[in-house]
């Protein structure tokens, strides 16, 4: 199916270090989001971005819609232990009843304390 | 509010066989989207339904199936079991945020074929 192009597809960062990941799509998106995924657990919500240009923060975390519609990236800034999962990107183009979730296939973050 | 809730947690099935999972969504939430979710392949869309009603489809065969209640609680089936079936299933309730859509997960549920 049709899959987001996510990057990087793991790091390996200090404590303390700031981290960014960015996900691309060929085509336009009017909504954007970021999950994390613990080990044996479903993705939670992280944050949404429902129009291009946007930046929002939630706590340490900062993601942007891009401008282009087409492209959106996530910032962890000091980053923790607590940190560590998988960070997926979806997005969607809503158009009719067309409103599946588009998904990446995850950044995964270790952080060495 | 409680939160997305999935049944069972841990499920483990031999080839042919077949299985039932079970979803709560959020109350008040109408739409349920399912998941499958293997290593290095990411979340897999199944099916969404709205109203009891299937809205969205992914690209799996037949032998995957599901079903929406009035409650908005739904169940998803996968008949004669594959070894290839083994994976994390999830379930996804959307409800609106600020006018817009958001999806929340359940914890899943791992499924393994023997």
């Amino acid at each position: 199916g049709q899959q987001l192009n996510q990057s990087p597809q793991s790091m390996f960062i200090q404590e303390g270090e700031d981290v960014s990941m960015n996900c691309t799509s060929s085509s336009i998106f009017n909504t954007w989001l970021w999950y994390k995924q613990d080990p044996g657990e479903g993705p939670v919500l992280l944050i949404a971005l429902y129009k291009a240009g946007e930046l929002t923060s939630n706590g340490r975390l900062t993601a942007q819609f891009g401008i282009t519609r087409k492209d959106s990236f996530l910032n962890i800034s000091a980053s923790i232990p607590s940190d560590v999962g998988i960070y997926f990107c979806a997005g969607r183009f809503n158009a009719g009843n067309n409103r599946k979730l588009i998904w990446g296939l995850g950044t995964s973050l270790a952080v060495n304390p | 509010k409680a939160g997305v809730t999935q049944t069972p947690r841990y499920l483990i099935k031999t080839r042919g066989q077949q299985v039932t999972l079970s979803c709560s969504p959020i109350s008040g939430h109408r739409s349920v989207s399912w998941y499958q979710q293997t290593p290095g392949q990411g979340l897999q869309f199944l099916f969404e339904y709205f109203s009891e009603t299937q809205r969205n489809k992914g690209n799996f065969p037949g032998r995957f199936s599901g079903r929406q209640f009035s409650n908005s609680r739904s169940e998803m089936n996968v008949s004669t079991l594959e070894l290839g079936d083994s994976a994390l299933y999830l379930c996804a309730s959307s409800g609106s945020a600020g006018g817009m859509e958001t999806q929340y997960f359940g914890p899943g549920t791992r499924l393994l074929v023997l």
